[in-house]
């Protein structure tokens, strides 16, 4: 019920490219749906993030996709750049709740 | 604002050894997580604190971890015995009232 599933575990996507990574997740209750942004060496950092009362939400290049009744999400990354290359992890939490349970992340390499 | 500091930023102990790390979160900030990041599991939560007061912790994998939070602006996560498959990285994140957490740049723990 806690669990988030994430896919693709890599990918790889030519600079100018779209990249996608898809969430999905069991527990109804979730309704606070967050992505995170982790270089090598570094802590994860909110990315963007999105509630169940809009389907899409976009700041710059990224883009959240929301299906509630698929119970899944995704991240979009418009014009992938090379400094787009990190690990991705999905996350979610209901609300009031203070613990994210994360995807088991995505890593994430554009190529020139 | 520093932002989440952690110390050490890398440790090397040997099995059996005592292991102490440490965190200050953001000032103002009333929530403090800390996680453990490996290859296998991904980012698992340890324990959490609300005003300086242990909420959850199922997280903790067993007794010889220990989390403190003698007060708002530091916390420890104390490893006693430390053991091989303690190694990772050991993340601590703080919180305001809002949903996003704002994570330190880790801890690498290896223990030979």
């Amino acid at each position: 019920q806690q669990q988030v599933k994430q896919s693709p575990q890599s990918l790889i996507v030519q600079k100018g490219g779209i990249s996608i990574i898809n969430c999905a997740y069991e527990n109804t209750a979730f309704d606070y749906f967050p992505w995170y942004q982790q270089f090598p060496g570094k802590g994860p950092a909110l990315l963007i993030a999105i509630r169940p009362d809009v389907s899409e939400k976009k700041e710059g290049r990224f883009t959240i996709s929301f299906n509630k009744s698929a119970k899944q999400f995704s991240l979009h990354i418009m014009d992938s750049q090379p400094g787009d290359s990190a690990t991705y992890f999905c996350a979610a939490t209901p609300f009031g709740n203070e613990k994210l349970t994360f995807g088991t992340g995505t890593r994430l390499t554009i190529i020139p | 604002d520093a932002g989440v500091i952690q110390s050490p930023r890398h440790e090397v102990t040997e099995m059996g050894q005592e292991v102490t790390l440490r965190c200050k979160p953001i000032s103002g900030h009333n929530s403090l997580f800390w996680y453990r990041q490996t290859m296998m599991r991904g980012l698992e939560l340890l324990i959490y604190f609300n005003n300086n007061v242990p909420i959850d912790d199922s997280g903790m994998p067993e007794d010889r971890f220990s989390a403190k939070m003698p007060n708002a602006s530091f916390s420890t996560l104390k490893i006693q015995p430390s053991e091989p498959r303690d190694s990772a990285v050991y993340f601590c994140a703080s919180r305001t009232y809002r949903d996003e957490q704002f994570f330190g740049p880790g801890t690498r723990l290896t223990v030979l």
